[in-house]
């Protein structure tokens, strides 16, 4: 199976900071690498697929990127809205396994 | 507008079996890959099962191999997953999910509310 791990599990930031979350596979997953935002008591929500495609409605301060093992989340700008629990997941062989998660805290 | 509501969580002991089903609208369902997913309380997400679109091909974590079975029946618009032999890790909100908007069976643009299942004495 391959191994996803983020860093960090958790980060506290304040509002309109830059705030970047790295996703590692124990292996190449060829680009299929998705981001989803969870927010308490309620279902993920994806914001990005394919390592860098916005998902339609998520406001672009979210950017994906990376290739290959090594990937990244970065929010530009954080708003109020955007503090939640992050989890990356890859696509490219089953099980499609999540990262851990990182919870995203108030400073 | 597409939507999944799982269904049949609840409190069974160790050893017990259980049925979750999630009914699906607002997507064609028999052309849907589907998946369940679980999250233990305070942890993080697990994915658990697949199911091709004409349950040709599915697929199980090692955690749940020879103890859960996914079906679906594309007239009811539905997907099940039946839980034997359950055990206290398997308790856990249980989602079922796909991607409606892509042809891919890689990520979720879709989800429902998830189910909790409790396996206690």
């Amino acid at each position: 199976d391959i191994q996803m791990t983020q860093s960090p599990s958790a980060v506290s930031a304040s509002i309109g900071d830059r705030v970047t979350i790295t996703c590692r596979a124990s292996q190449g997953i060829n680009n299929w690498l998705a981001w989803y935002q969870q927010k308490p008591g309620k279902a993920p929500k994806l914001l990005i697929f394919g390592a860098s495609t916005l998902q339609t409605g998520v406001p672009s301060r979210f950017s994906g990127s990376g290739s290959g093992t090594e990937f990244t989340l970065t929010i530009s700008s954080l708003q109020p809205e955007d503090f939640a629990t992050y989890y990356c997941q890859q696509g490219t062989s089953f099980p499609h396994t999540f990262g851990q998660g990182t919870k995203l805290e108030i400073k | 507008q597409v939507q999944l509501v799982e269904s049949g969580g609840g409190l069974v002991k160790p050893g017990g079996s259980l049925r979750l089903s999630c009914a699906a609208s607002g997507l064609i369902f028999s052309d849907s890959y589907m998946t369940w997913i679980r999250q233990p309380p305070g942890k993080g997400l697990e994915w658990i099962s697949y199911i091709s679109s004409t349950s040709t091909y599915t697929v199980y974590a090692d955690s749940v191999k020879g103890r859960f079975t996914i079906s679906r029946d594309n007239a009811r618009n539905s997907v099940f997953l039946q839980m034997n032999s359950l055990r206290a890790e398997d308790t856990a909100v249980y989602y079922c999910a796909t991607s409606a908007g892509y042809e891919t069976s890689g990520f979720f643009d879709s989800w429902g509310q998830g189910t909790l299942v409790s396996v206690s004495s």
